[in-house]
């Protein structure tokens, strides 16, 4: 498909337990960002690379999340040592960012991950 | 922080037209305003932006106030699969990241 792919869709960890969460980008899309939301609330910013570079990470909540991208597609987003409160949908987006007009670039999301920590 | 003001929820008849306000009061000259909405257990998705002009597209129109302290998302006819929560946000140029309120949530019913 040509949209952005998240996987797994759902994911049930133990509390303590480490996650993986995958994030397809559109292809060619040079920006890609994580964001976190809890049930009933507005995306909360995570972090954010350009190419592989990882130019923002102010809104990773604790050193137990971490994200990297290292050939500047494919990027994942690591929890360590999960807690309840880690409990949310995990979106990941993309946008092309030509840098000829990039005030009027569009994210793209993908539907994101449900995490459920017991 | 967000920087626009939402009403938490509104309804809206089917084939009625559906305006959802927003305030962005302290919104800088070069910052553009971006309407996204997100129906249920999908990621949100773009439906419009604006600087000063109002904006026309095939899902709906944009109506932005001389000032630029409040702008009104128009669906000209709302259908069942509009229902959605709607999100207006102010976008900050320094960055490219999107910070998101908790918008309005539209209820469209027959």
């Amino acid at each position: 498909g040509a949209g952005v792919s998240q996987s797994p869709r759902y994911k049930v960890a133990k509390r303590g337990q480490d996650v993986a969460l995958r994030c397809d980008p559109i292809s060619g899309h040079v920006s890609l960002f994580w964001y976190q939301q809890a049930l009933g609330q507005g995306p909360e910013f995570l972090t954010y690379f350009q190419n592989e570079a990882q130019l923002d990470k102010s809104g990773l909540p604790s050193d137990r999340f971490f994200a990297e991208r290292p050939e500047g597609s494919v990027s994942t987003l690591k929890i360590q040592r999960t807690q309840q409160e880690d409990s949310a949908v995990y979106l990941c987006a993309s946008s092309q960012q030509t840098g000829l007009d990039w005030d009027n670039e569009k994210l793209f999301f993908g539907s994101g991950t449900q995490l459920s920590v017991l | 922080d967000a920087k626009t003001t939402q009403p938490p929820s509104m309804d809206c008849a089917e084939g009625r037209a559906a305006n959802l306000p927003c305030n962005h009061s302290t919104i800088s000259g070069n910052e553009y305003v971006y309407w996204y909405r997100q129906i249920h257990s999908q990621g949100p998705q773009y439906i419009i932006h604006g600087l000063k002009n109002n904006e026309t597209n095939e899902m709906a129109s944009l109506i932005i106030t001389e000032d630029r302290k409040s702008s009104t998302l128009i669906l000209p006819h709302a259908t069942l699969r509009d229902t959605a929560v709607y999100y207006c946000i102010v976008r900050v140029r320094s960055t490219d990241k999107l910070i998101f309120g908790t918008g309005t949530r539209l209820q469209v019913f027959p």
